[in-house]
């Protein structure tokens, strides 16, 4: 049982380059959620989704694209990276009525 | 949305003090979780704790729901408690958790 597993931990790209952050569990959760963590900040939700084929904008969508075409797999797409984008990355599922997220290790991006 | 306010920002301690960390949250909840983030940027989850009180060995927690507060304290710290423990709400429905902006916890030996 590996949790969530996020990939990759590290990542530079230039401005303008797009890619895909990968984010899957093993756990069938329902809900997977993708956040994004700023020096000095809390954590701010940028999409999730509430099973395969739904998704929804959290606090900060923009410049993100996600989609959700089976339950294990939850990727971020980046179409066009900006210095402001520069953070690190953690995805996190959880189940209905269950006892809380579970939270992958994080990819740190940095764009520049 | 609903507003999560910790305090203290940072606590600097010796080791084998007592804390308590503080959680304030604007709305009702039906998921509350304390968090550790440790020096390597991992989270690790401590509790899950929408009411009542929990213990996992120095660890405690405990969330007053009608007073929309919880309290996280940590007994005889050690220098591996260093580090930022979050606060993360999460509304009635919404099935998404909102963080506080953390507490920045250093123990020295």
């Amino acid at each position: 049982n590996a949790g969530v597993t996020q990939t990759p931990k590290f990542q530079v790209l230039k401005t303008g380059q797009s890619m895909t952050l990968q984010c899957a569990q093993d756990m069938n959760h329902e809900y997977m959620s993708w956040y994004r963590q700023d020096p000095g900040m809390g954590l701010r939700l940028i999409h999730y989704s509430v099973g395969a084929g739904i998704t929804d904008q959290g606090e900060v969508p923009n410049g993100y694209n996600v989609s959700r075409s089976t339950t294990e797999d939850f990727p971020l797409r980046l179409l066009s990276a900006a210095p402001s984008q520069t953070s690190v990355y953690f995805c996190a599922s959880t189940a209905r009525g269950s006892y809380g997220y579970t939270f992958g290790s994080g990819t740190r991006l940095t764009v520049v | 949305g609903i507003q999560v306010e910790q305090s203290p920002p940072d606590l600097i301690l010796q080791e084998g003090a007592n804390s308590t960390l503080r959680c304030n949250f604007s709305d009702s909840v039906n998921n509350l979780q304390w968090f550790h983030q440790n020096p390597w940027g991992q989270l690790i989850n401590l509790f899950y704790i929408p009411s009542g009180t929990k213990q996992n060995g120095r660890l405690s927690a405990t969330t007053v729901a009608t007073e929309r507060y919880s309290l996280l304290y940590i007994s005889s710290s050690q220098t591996t408690d260093s580090g930022v423990y979050f606060c993360a709400v999460e509304r009635r429905g919404a099935q998404k958790l909102v963080f506080g902006q953390g507490t920045r916890l250093t123990i020295n030996p």
